[in-house]
């Protein structure tokens, strides 16, 4: 059974402060990835990464980086949060291959609020 | 471009209802596309997607080529369907998904 954790369900940060948000998964899947989720705008791809130390900027990527030393694991960091950036953070990973294993498997979220 | 279509932010129908969730693509390529839902505080989970043609939780959806489109269907709506319906599809390389705005489904008793 696939699982993806992450670091914090919730978060409160102030506006300027650098925030990491931290997602493992543990099997061993090649890609993984950070979408940030709004009402009314559905899912928005931020970050994926394909492989350790490779990355990719998605659709929102203004604001963050990533970063990736272990295939477990893929970290979203807000360099300078804003209060804009408050939001629910998904976390998800998948596996190369097949067309069976294009699924996406996500964690459970992270809502973030900025003050 | 890529883009995925859901007009119908909110949907609601009574318990044994037929249902149908509307989800419209463009897509140069030949996608594969999926439905997620996540019910009430719960993590985003795959419902079904289309290579499997398969029927879940009495969810059923073809894909229209023609029509670009990849409508959810229930026959006969019950009040645990309510939740939070995306429709996504995968294309190009690394597995990227594109996700609609999503619709939520509230059914009434």
């Amino acid at each position: 059974d696939v699982k993806v954790t992450q670091s914090s369900r919730y978060l409160v940060k102030r506006t300027g402060e650098k925030v990491f948000l931290e997602c493992v998964q543990d099997m061993d899947h090649e890609n993984m990835f950070w979408y940030r989720q709004d009402p009314g705008l559905g899912l928005r791809l931020i970050y994926f990464s394909y492989d350790v130390k490779m990355k990719e900027k998605g659709d929102i990527p203004e604001g963050y980086s990533v970063s990736r030393e272990k295939k477990e694991r893929f970290s979203l960091i807000l360099e300078s949060a804003s209060t804009n950036q408050t939001s629910m953070y998904l976390c998800a990973s998948s596996s190369t291959g097949a067309p069976s294993s294009y699924e996406q498997y996500f964690g459970p979220g992270t809502r973030l609020t900025v003050t | 471009a890529q883009r995925v279509t859901q007009p119908e932010k909110l949907l609601s129908v009574f318990k044994g209802a037929p249902v149908e969730l509307k989800c419209n693509y463009s897509y140069s390529g030949s996608p594969e596309l999926f439905w997620y839902v996540q019910y009430s505080r719960q993590r985003l989970q795959l419902l079904l997607r289309h290579i499997s043609r398969e029927s879940i939780k009495g969810f059923t959806a073809d894909l229209n080529k023609g029509e670009t489109s990849f409508h959810l269907k229930k026959p006969f709506a019950q009040e645990e369907d309510s939740a939070m319906y995306y429709c996504a599809l995968s294309g190009g390389n690394f597995n990227k998904f594109y996700f609609g705005s999503g619709t939520k489904l509230n059914v009434k008793p």
